[in-house]
């Protein structure tokens, strides 16, 4: 089972680009990378997923080299309300339709003003 | 995608006694899951609850001490039984509509305290 390592927190401003990356060296073949975004008292939210190369949406791009082995969340001109924990995930679910969820520890981004 | 509540929002329990979550989805969902979070920590998996099957739980819980009902396909139920302090904890609920993806859903949580 792959394991994720995440920095612990950031420190960024508004308007800024903020890249958060996670480190998954046991990735397996069939393992997607998806991130969370969480705030206090709420479950945590669905950002983006990829597999591999880059994928965009609305609100990040989300950059996967060839290995896998890493992979870069980047949030475009950040406010204060991206001020939250985001958490970088590793898993899938097997042949036998069994899950195996891996949750980094998060990165705790702070924006300030 | 998918709406989730959760019954009770929080609850403070006596050590020994036992409290039941809910968790109701608006829509029909196979796979449902549940999470523990400790303050400030991550989330760990407590078990996969999909209808028409027992859960499955993961190491280190047992069926005894978080016994799981899923009824339907929209609704599920977590029990945490004898509670102790160390169960202190907010528990989540969620749902994984897309089945071979890893886009989870998650209810807003339970905070328990045991004292």
């Amino acid at each position: 089972l792959a394991k994720t390592t995440q920095p612990i927190s950031m420190d960024s401003y508004e308007g800024q680009e903020v890249n958060i990356t996670c480190s998954h060296n046991n990735i397996a073949t069939n393992d997607y990378i998806t991130w969370y975004q969480q705030f206090p008292s709420q479950g945590p939210r669905f950002i983006i997923q990829g597999y591999k190369t880059k994928v965009t949406n609305e609100v990040a791009s989300l950059f996967i080299p060839a290995d896998r082995k890493s992979s870069t969340l980047s949030l475009p001109r950040v406010s204060l309300s991206d001020t939250a924990v985001y958490y970088c995930l590793v898993g899938a679910f097997n042949a036998g339709n069994n899950r195996k969820l891996i949750w980094g520890l998060g990165t705790s981004l702070a924006v300030n003003p | 995608s998918a709406v989730i509540s959760q019954k009770p929002s929080r609850d403070i329990c006596q050590r020994g006694t036992s409290l039941t979550i809910q968790c109701q989805v608006d829509s029909q969902v196979t796979m449902m899951f549940w999470y523990r979070q400790q303050p400030g920590q991550s989330l760990t998996l407590i078990a996969t609850a999909n209808q028409g099957s027992e859960a499955t739980y993961e190491s280190g819980f047992v069926i005894d001490k978080f016994p799981i009902s899923r009824p339907n396909l929209t609704f599920s139920t977590l029990t945490v039984s004898n509670m102790s302090p160390e169960d202190s904890s907010i528990y989540l609920c969620s749902v994984a509509p897309q089945g071979l993806y890893n886009e989870q859903f998650f209810g807003p949580g339970t905070r328990l305290t045991v004292l």
